[in-house]
């Protein structure tokens, strides 16, 4: 079964406004980064967060991690129609040298 | 730099044919992966390497066999294609899990998509 699941599967929403998307995992881990799959093409990464780390930003991104509650949310603000793709988070677990991705949210931003 | 980069690009094969896919990146990364991405499965890690003349097995390694005989690259090889494997691959690789950093932040390729009639 997948390490990590997002939530909603599919969102919808207006160019600028804010995105956001979950990520629940099941067992401890090191780091849980977010990658960015524009349609037809390969993963890109966009953001890393530690397990000792509660939030981070890049640009317009913002991640959060509770790992009381083994989730992660990812903030996109003021959202733009570039920023249509599919979102996954991945786990990298304790003493494991493999990512684990999970079933990706699909974005989309509409004008 | 190229990146990461996938042969071919697309490929329709028929039932009980063999291929081999190609994967090569030019970042000098330690480790290496092969992954299928079917619809609403996300991606699942068939094979990897930790460096070269290693590989491992992932979560679905069945009917897949790779080897790492360079560095720069990493081959998946399908030996009688099933229509179960249909799907599209995507190479990836990473600088690895060092001492103390744990990222294994990974850069991927353009894919492979794979028709097994």
């Amino acid at each position: 079964s997948q390490q990590g699941e997002e939530d909603p599967q599919a969102l919808s929403i207006q160019e600028g406004e804010n995105a956001t998307m979950n990520c629940s995992y099941k067992t401890s881990i090191n780091n849980l980064q977010w990658y960015r799959q524009n349609s037809g093409r390969g993963l890109v990464h966009l953001i890393l967060i530690r397990s000792n780390e509660r939030e981070k930003h890049s640009g317009r991104l913002r991640v959060t991690l509770d790992t009381s509650k083994k989730s992660s949310s990812l903030l996109i603000t003021a959202s733009r129609a570039a920023d249509t793709a599919s979102y996954f988070c991945a786990t990298l677990t304790g003493g494991g040298n493999k990512l684990t991705f999970g079933t990706g949210t699909q974005l989309k931003v509409e004008l | 730099n190229a990146g990461v980069t996938q042969t071919p690009k697309f490929r329709v094969l028929k039932t009980g044919q063999s291929m081999t896919l190609l994967c090569a990146q030019d970042m000098n990364h330690e480790y290496m992966y092969w992954y299928r991405q079917d619809p609403g499965m996300g991606l699942r890690l068939i094979h990897y390497s930790v460096g070269e003349g290693t590989t491992a097995k992932g979560e679905v390694p069945d009917g897949y066999n790779v080897s790492r005989l360079k560095k720069q690259n990493f081959l998946l090889g399908l030996e009688s294609a099933a229509p179960s494997q249909t799907s599209v691959y995507f190479c990836a690789s990473s600088f690895g899990v060092r001492g103390g950093g744990f990222t294994d932040t990974q850069y991927f390729g353009p894919g492979t998509r794979l028709t097994v009639l």
